[in-house]
């Protein structure tokens, strides 16, 4: 099925310890974007990718990073997890897909640092 | 930055009942979207409704542009619609990044 894959699904992780999430997506689309959710709250822009080797900073970038090396995949890096970073992960992609923007989401990466 | 703002907060309904959500925006925007959170946290979008109206079976939706707002419309309530239901516009910057609403949660009960 068409769509946009997120592994893990799940992770809990140390303070100091790193991780990569891996997002890929099969419908060609050239945006691609990391949002977090917390509790009670709206998702909020990480990082994002214009085309295949462009990443750009969102609205809260800071202790992330980002990579696109192939079109079809965005990974979202934690260099050293902090218990701030406890959130719930979401990739997203668009197209344009003959004129519709319409966001598709991955099914989420649950982090918790300890 | 644009604001995003939803109401109600939260919404309890019997099943069958009808509602509207509305979601206010503080600037004009080229793309406006909903989507819908259900209890597993699986996000669905429902519409892609910059300006205009919008119908997709139980729901539709209406965004009023130039008055700077949008409403969803739920009819005949099911407990499948139950969930949180997100407003999002395009930020600054284009490439449709978008801002969310904290958004409307919406209890349906049978």
């Amino acid at each position: 099925n068409a769509g946009v894959t997120q592994t893990p699904k799940f992770r809990v992780l140390k303070t100091g310890q790193s991780m990569t999430l891996l997002c890929a997506q099969d419908m060609n689309h050239e945006y691609m974007y990391w949002y977090r959710q917390d509790p009670g709250m709206g998702l909020r822009l990480i990082h994002y990718s214009v085309g295949e080797g462009t990443t750009a900073k969102g609205e809260v970038p800071d202790g992330y990073n980002v990579s696109r090396l192939k079109k079809q995949n965005f990974l979202l890096g934690l260099e050293s997890a902090a218990p701030s970073q406890t959130s719930v992960y979401f990739c997203a992609s668009s197209g344009p897909d003959r004129g519709f923007y319409g966001y598709t989401f991955g099914s989420g990466t649950r982090l918790t640092v300890v | 930055g644009i604001q995003v703002e939803q109401s109600p907060p939260d919404l309890i309904l019997q099943e069958g009942a009808n509602s509207t959500l509305r979601c206010n925006f503080s600037d004009s925007v080229n793309n406006l979207q909903w989507f819908h959170q259900n209890p597993w946290g699986q996000l669905i979008n429902l519409f892609y409704i910059p300006s205009g109206t919008k119908q997709n079976g139980r729901l539709s939706a209406t965004t009023v542009a130039t008055e700077r707002y949008s409403l969803l419309y739920i009819s005949s309530s099911q407990t499948t619609d139950s969930g949180v239901y997100f407003c999002a516009v395009e930020g600054a910057g284009g490439y449709n990044k978008l801002i969310f609403g904290a958004g409307t949660r919406l209890a349906v009960h049978p």
